[in-house]
């Protein structure tokens, strides 16, 4: 099992609605778990980040945790084509190893 | 400010060559990353400094040499480097080793071995 999983996509989204991106991870001993937007030949932006379980919103992003079941989502609503990127699921998992998945390319239609 | 900064931003040179790749952040945070990515992969963590002290290093091969001369500099020195290793080497910075905290990337360094 791989330690961050992610699917890969593409997720193709119509403009204006909810993009829903999911996560899961495999070490229980993770503390904190982030979210992270990349264009293509960009570097990482942190989008957001969560270390208790329950919601955390900012804006249009809302990032959801829930350890017991080892998921991480991020909740996009009034999807923008600028959000068109690949969407980076990273984990801490403690002493400063951060980890991430593969990633899931979103696609916002127009 | 948010800002980790890393020079060059494109880097060619051949197998034979010695070259060191830079990062710096004066943010106060006292750890420091290098990770490297192919494209259509994600990051893959290679060194980890905490405290300007090595504490994580991911069997990365001996032609990587990292180097944290203080708290704000991080560097990567390269050395016969193979084809292969051409990627996007990532730095980034966290504030410190506490829960909630994140990591910020700089834009990268463009690697391409000949």
């Amino acid at each position: 099992q791989k330690e961050v999983e992610q699917n890969s996509g593409p997720l193709s989204v119509p403009e204006g609605a909810i993009a829903s991106l999911n996560c899961t991870y495999s070490d229980r001993g993770s503390q904190s778990f982030f979210w992270y937007r990349q264009y293509s030949g960009k570097s990482p932006e942190l989008i957001m980040f969560i270390y208790s379980n329950g919601d955390k919103e900012d804006g249009r992003f809302t990032a959801q945790l829930n350890k017991a079941s080892q998921y991480v989502s991020l909740l996009i609503r009034d999807s923008q084509p600028s959000d068109s990127a690949t969407y980076l699921c990273a984990v801490n998992r403690g002493a400063d190893k951060i980890i991430f998945g593969k990633g899931t390319r979103l696609h916002i239609l127009p | 400010d948010t800002e980790v900064t890393q020079t060059p931003k494109h880097l060619v040179m051949g197998m034979t060559n010695k070259k060191s790749l830079k990062c710096e952040q004066h943010m106060g945070h006292r750890a420091m990353y290098w990770y490297k990515q192919k494209a259509k992969k994600p990051p893959e963590l290679m060194f980890v400094y905490s405290y300007e002290k090595l504490s994580i290093n991911e069997s990365v091969p001996s032609r990587f040499s990292p180097e944290c001369p203080n708290s704000s500099l991080l560097n990567l020195h390269l050395h016969a480097l193979q084809p292969e290793d051409s990627a996007l080497y990532l730095c980034a910075s966290s504030q410190d080793r506490t829960q909630g905290t994140e990591a910020f990337f700089g834009q990268g360094t463009r690697l391409t071995v000949v």
